[in-house]
């Protein structure tokens, strides 16, 4: 089984760069999520879709850009990359809200 | 915004240590969820336990077990005679705007 599969697992970029981060869940899942992981600030939301056609902003959004394409995928998209955005960061679906979250296994970006 | 306090960020015990891990939320609403995950030096999350609001029961697996008091607004982690194996992030998280703790990097040693 699948679960949440997350690409690319590893990417360097360029100050100023483009790029997206993809995400998609086989566990007919309504409610995805992509968090950032940096060095002792644990897990930060940065969008989430509670719906299929619905994106909220969570704690750090800005500088990013999601699209809840169907169902299955939900992608994360750093129109104009800084240092600032190098981080690890994971996609995760749950069932609803109120249930537990999945996780992919992590994309590690740098951008120098 | 509803936080989630871990206030242990390191801990180190030798094996077969009882060890707990504290977890600390705040929030407004009456009904909520918190939960506990684990991060193994691999880097994958896994999921340990979901509590409801409803529910103040503890809850034992094994050699974990949980503490949740909505009185303090904890939901503490217990591991019993901890093992190599337990070395990893602790982070506990709730459901409003599924908000994380910061972690707590627990090492057993032999």
């Amino acid at each position: 089984n699948a679960g949440v599969t997350q690409t690319p697992k590893f990417q360097v970029l360029k100050t100023g760069q483009s790029m997206t981060l993809q995400c998609a869940q086989d566990m007919n899942h309504n409610s995805m999520y992509w968090y950032r992981q940096d060095p002792g600030m644990g897990l930060r939301l940065i969008y989430y879709s509670a719906s299929e056609g619905t994106t909220d902003k969570g704690e750090v959004p800005n500088g990013y850009n999601v699209s809840r394409l169907n169902k299955r995928e939900f992608s994360l998209r750093l129109e104009s990359a800084a240092p600032s955005q190098t981080s690890v960061y994971f996609c995760a679906s749950s069932n609803t809200g109120r249930t537990e979250a999945f996780f992919g296994q992590g994309t590690r970006l740098t951008v120098v | 915004a509803q936080k989630v306090t871990q206030a242990q960020t390191e801990i180190s015990v030798v094996e077969k240590e009882d060890v707990t891990l504290d977890c600390v939320y705040e929030t407004r609403d009456t009904t909520y969820y918190l939960f506990w995950y684990k991060q193994p030096p691999s880097g994958e999350l896994v999921f340990l336990i979901r509590r409801n609001s409803f529910d103040e029961q503890n809850e034992i697996s094994g050699r974990y077990s949980w503490n949740f008091q909505k009185s303090t607004s904890s939901f503490n982690f217990t591991i019993t005679a901890s093992q190599v194996v337990d070395s990893a992030v602790y982070f506990c998280a709730n459901n409003n705007d599924m908000r994380f703790g910061a972690g707590t990097r627990l090492t057993v040693k032999p």
